[in-house]
């Protein structure tokens, strides 16, 4: 299957800080990129969905000043957690689809990253 | 909305068992239905996707069915082996988005 790189895998940061992750689509155009969070026991939840070129849709709670996202290429997203605290602490997933191939094709998610905010 | 529940939460099982896990959703309206395997600290490994046309799929010892009409799919895990470990989630997807289920945290004692 295709192959979704998610990096860094683990990140650790003080309060306040910013952290960026980086969602790159290896061996196909990503043309559509999620992002999505997962807390401890519980369900991944959709936090924004990213079109190559465009501005990301959030979803209802998700503050999108809070969690940029840019999609700036066919292959990258990128999610910026700005002024992190501890409840941001948490573990983000992307995944990316080329939805010009069609509305049924495969999901492929990233390897996930661990944030925690100290 | 939709709602996707997974039972049982966590199961048990000794090496070499047949086993079931259950995924259901509320609103039958779905594109497709992907079963996907998540390890500790990990990231999502697709394993089987169903479109909302089909029955069932199956790959290896996997097999997976899709009843959409009655909002339900299993996941068949035939003669399962320690390395089945892991967490278990379905995913259903009415539109861009997938909505997915809290998981089925599966233990295989060797």
């Amino acid at each position: 299957g295709a192959v979704v790189s998610q990096h860094p895998s683990r990140v650790i940061c003080k309060s306040g800080t910013s952290v960026k992750i980086e969602c790159r689509s290896l061996d196909f155009q990503a043309t559509t990129m999620f992002w999505y969070r997962q807390f401890p026991k519980q369900s991944l939840m959709l936090m924004a969905t990213s079109n190559e070129g465009s501005k990301a849709t959030y979803e209802q709670g998700v503050e999108k000043d809070k969690f940029l996202i840019n999609h700036a290429s066919l292959t990258l997203s990128t999610l910026t957690v700005t002024s992190a605290h501890p409840e941001d602490s948490s573990f983000y997933i992307c995944s990316a689809r080329d939805l010009l191939i069609g509305w049924d094709t495969e999901a492929f998610f990233g390897q996930g990253t661990r944030l925690t905010v100290v | 909305k939709q709602e996707v529940t997974q039972i049982p939460a966590a199961l048990s099982v000794p090496e070499g068992e047949n086993l079931v896990l259950n995924c259901s959703f509320t609103d039958s309206a779905i594109y497709n239905l992907q079963w996907f395997r998540q390890d500790p600290g990990k990231g999502l490994t697709s394993l089987l996707l169903i479109q909302s046309s089909q029955r069932e799929q199956t790959s290896g010892r996997l097999n997976a069915s899709l009843d959409k009409s009655s909002g339900r799919s299993t996941l068949y895990i035939a003669a399962s082996q320690p390395g089945d470990s892991a967490t278990y989630l379905c995913a259903v997807r009415p539109g861009n988005q997938f909505y997915f289920g809290t998981g089925t945290s599966l233990t295989v004692i060797p």
